[in-house]
């Protein structure tokens, strides 16, 4: 299995421009999660779906955040628009309630920068 | 809500020496307690974890310790080698809940092994 798979890996675009984020979960598995790594806040869940849907958005910073998860094997974090204090690495990770809800696996990230 | 407190945020030790990573969590049903490993500009990669059943594992040069009465959780990693640097997160869930799958982190200690 390839693991996780986010893209892009980079993306550097202006304040107030629309970003989308992809995230292709370990397949099988039925969780999906959303985070978000900065160094003031270390890492922060912003959201998670269990097969395919939103279980909590407690951790989505505003309403410019929202994330869909259409199928099993595919999910986006979009942020409209965008400002500079979003600039963090975004990761998705996925877990499978056979192997242990929690025991997630993380994909590589998207190093996000607003400038 | 939940919150998982690490020390120290940063670790230097020798190589060859022992190293102990602490983490307190407030929520008393918290009951799997994973420990996360990232090296730098990588993904966390789960390094071990201990469910509240069970009050000690080790995993070869690794040990996680659970103390539940007192909340307490620890990562010790001994025989350290320069590889060992990195930063570790542990983390607290409660699984079997309504919040199954939700993973709290605590902040991160940078460990780094001199040779």
């Amino acid at each position: 299995d390839a693991g996780v798979i986010q893209s892009p890996r980079h993306e550097v675009t202006e304040m107030g421009q629309e970003v989308t984020l992809r995230c292709k979960p370990i397949s099988g598995h039925d969780y999906l999660f959303w985070y978000r790594q900065t160094m003031m806040r270390g890492l922060e869940l912003l959201i998670y779906f269990n097969n395919n849907v939103p279980i909590d958005d407690s951790g989505m910073p505003e309403d410019r955040f929202s994330a869909k998860m259409p199928n099993a094997s595919f999910s986006t974090l979009k942020i409209q628009p965008s400002e500079p204090r979003d600039s963090a690495v975004y990761f998705c990770a996925s877990s499978s309630a056979g192997t242990g809800f929690s025991k997630a696996f993380f994909g590589q990230g998207t190093r996000l920068t607003v400038v | 809500g939940e919150n998982v407190e690490q020390h120290p945020s940063t670790l230097s030790v020798q190589e060859g020496d022992s190293a102990v990573i602490k983490c307190t969590y407030s929520d008393s049903a918290s009951n799997y307690f994973p420990w996360y490993k990232q090296e730098l500009g990588k993904r966390p990669q789960l390094i071990i974890d201990i469910r509240s059943n069970v009050g000690e594992k080790k995993d070869q040069r690794i040990a996680v310790t659970l103390n539940k009465t007192a909340k307490h959780f620890s990562l010790h990693i001994t025989e350290t080698q320069p590889e060992d640097s990195a930063v570790y997160f542990c983390a607290a869930s409660k699984e079997g809940s309504s919040n199954t799958g939700k993973l709290i982190f605590g902040q991160g200690t940078t460990l780094q092994v001199k040779p």
